[in-house]
């Protein structure tokens, strides 16, 4: 049980190109969702996903594309990078855990450089 | 849409002094928040949660307050550790079966533990 896997762990990227973020997780959860980390201002949603099929933009999404075919996997896309793009991104899902709590497993993320 | 806002953003204490940190979310339907705890280069982890329904929630050296009405709540450590240095971060989301459960976190506070 690996739990929720990102690759690649880092990436340079040369403005205007693209690449795709891979997030693979085996437990079988419905929800995932994609964060990207810049200092000091905390985690911000750039796509979510409650199901094979359904996506759905959260707060920063200008720039990314996702897709959700299968339930175990969820890309997101960076068509066009720019140097606003670097970041650490991370992936996350979501599980039941008990007495109406919840358990959001994190990926080790992906640190992506655009220059 | 839901805005957490998290303060301080920095916070120095002596080892076995108490840290707290708070924080405001502006959605009323939010009721689920969760904290987490960022070492250096790591992913996030979850530490604690509380839901809407509990005012206090404690683990060992660490509590979680709650104010409904005030819409904010707070992490308590005691008897701080120089293992406690770390960016900690709130968290809110609506939870439930019609909610997606997006995480919307604060700016995080990184905090240092003297020795």
């Amino acid at each position: 049980n690996a739990g929720v896997t990102q690759t690649p762990k880092f990436r340079i990227l040369k403005i205007g190109q693209s690449m795709t973020l891979q997030c693979t997780q085996d437990m079988n959860h419905n929800y995932m969702y994609w964060y990207r980390q810049d200092p000091g201002m905390g985690l911000k949603l750039i796509y979510y996903s409650v199901g094979a099929g359904i996506t759905d933009k959260g707060e920063v999404p200008n720039g990314y594309n996702v897709s959700r075919s299968t339930t175990e996997d969820f890309p997101l896309r960076l068509e066009l990078a720019a140097p606003s793009q670097t970041s650490v991104y991370f992936c996350a899902t979501r599980t039941r855990t008990g007495g109406g709590n919840y358990g959001y497993t994190f990926g080790s993320g992906t640190r992506l450089t655009v220059v | 849409g839901e805005n957490v806002e998290q303060h301080p953003s920095t916070l120095s204490v002596q080892e076995g002094d108490s840290a707290v940190i708070k924080c405001t979310y502006s959605d009323s339907a939010s009721n689920y928040f969760p904290w987490y705890k960022q070492e250096l280069g790591k992913r996030p982890q979850l530490i604690i949660d509380i839901r809407s329904n509990v005012g206090e929630k404690k683990d060992q050296r660490i509590a979680v307050t709650l104010n409904k009405t005030a819409k904010h709540f707070s992490l308590h450590i005691t008897e701080t550790q120089p293992e406690d240095s770390a960016v900690y971060f709130c968290a809110a989301s609506r939870t439930g079966s019609s909610n997606t459960g997006k995480l919307i976190f604060g700016q995080g506070t990184t905090l240092q533990v003297k020795p």
